[in-house]
């Protein structure tokens, strides 16, 4: 079965700092998609960013990229230039083209210190 | 902006009540889900469908029951609502390629 885990329940950055959460994924597929996901505090799911596994350049979105090692199984996200409306859950998610299902990890709250 | 809606958006009901929480979306999307999530913790699938008269079970076992008559419309049921229902729920949508999902903003469910 897929499996999503972020091990980082919780992080803190200073504003202007840059931070990487972690994000592993344990698959027997070859083709799907990772994604990063933001939620702020009673707000929508927004998506952050996102990575084809059979692309082997890392996506990139303005402040936010990812390092995506596909054989380590491994998709962090870095946020560089922290701002204050970067505080937020972020979920790891995974969804494989076989059955279209979207795997979340646990999420890690990210809190900025101005 | 995502053109998916969900209400109610807040509801506070009794212990024995029939509630159904309503999500639609305007993109002819195939492909929905409902998840439940606890207020900080993790999203968990509880149901999805892959178009019109398809529904599945997700991965957390729910006392909830889904529909999808229409393309448009995926509303979530419970039938005997009980306060371990208390809880948000989110119904996203997946566009055909699935590299995009796009979520609702979510129901927040409160049974007393």
């Amino acid at each position: 079965a897929q499996t999503v885990t972020q091990s980082q329940p919780e992080m803190s950055v200073q504003e202007a700092e840059t931070v990487t959460l972690s994000c592993t994924y344990d698959t027997s597929e070859s083709d799907y998609y990772l994604f990063w996901y933001k939620q702020p505090p009673s707000r929508q799911m927004i998506l952050v960013i996102r990575q084809e596994a059979y692309k082997q350049q890392n996506a990139t979105e303005n402040r936010f990229s990812v390092n995506f090692q596909k054989a380590a199984k491994s998709f962090s996200l870095k946020i560089s230039d922290s701002q204050l409306g970067d505080a937020a859950m972020y979920f790891c998610a995974y969804r494989t083209n076989r059955d279209d299902k979207i795997i979340f990890g646990k999420g890690t709250r990210l809190h900025i210190l101005p | 902006e995502a053109d998916i809606y969900q209400t109610p958006r807040y509801l506070v009901i009794g212990t024995g009540k029939k509630i159904t929480l309503e999500c639609s979306q305007t993109m002819g999307h195939d492909k929905m889900y409902w998840y439940q999530q606890d207020p900080g913790m993790e999203l968990h699938l509880i149901h999805y469908s892959y178009g019109v008269n398809s529904t599945e079970k997700g991965d957390l076992s729910s006392e909830s029951t889904v529909s999808r008559i229409r393309t448009e419309h995926f509303p979530l049921t419970l039938e005997s609502a009980r306060p371990s229902h208390t809880s948000q729920y989110l119904c996203a949508s997946s566009n055909p390629s699935g590299n995009t999902i796009y979520f609702g903003e979510g129901s927040w469910l409160t049974v007393v």
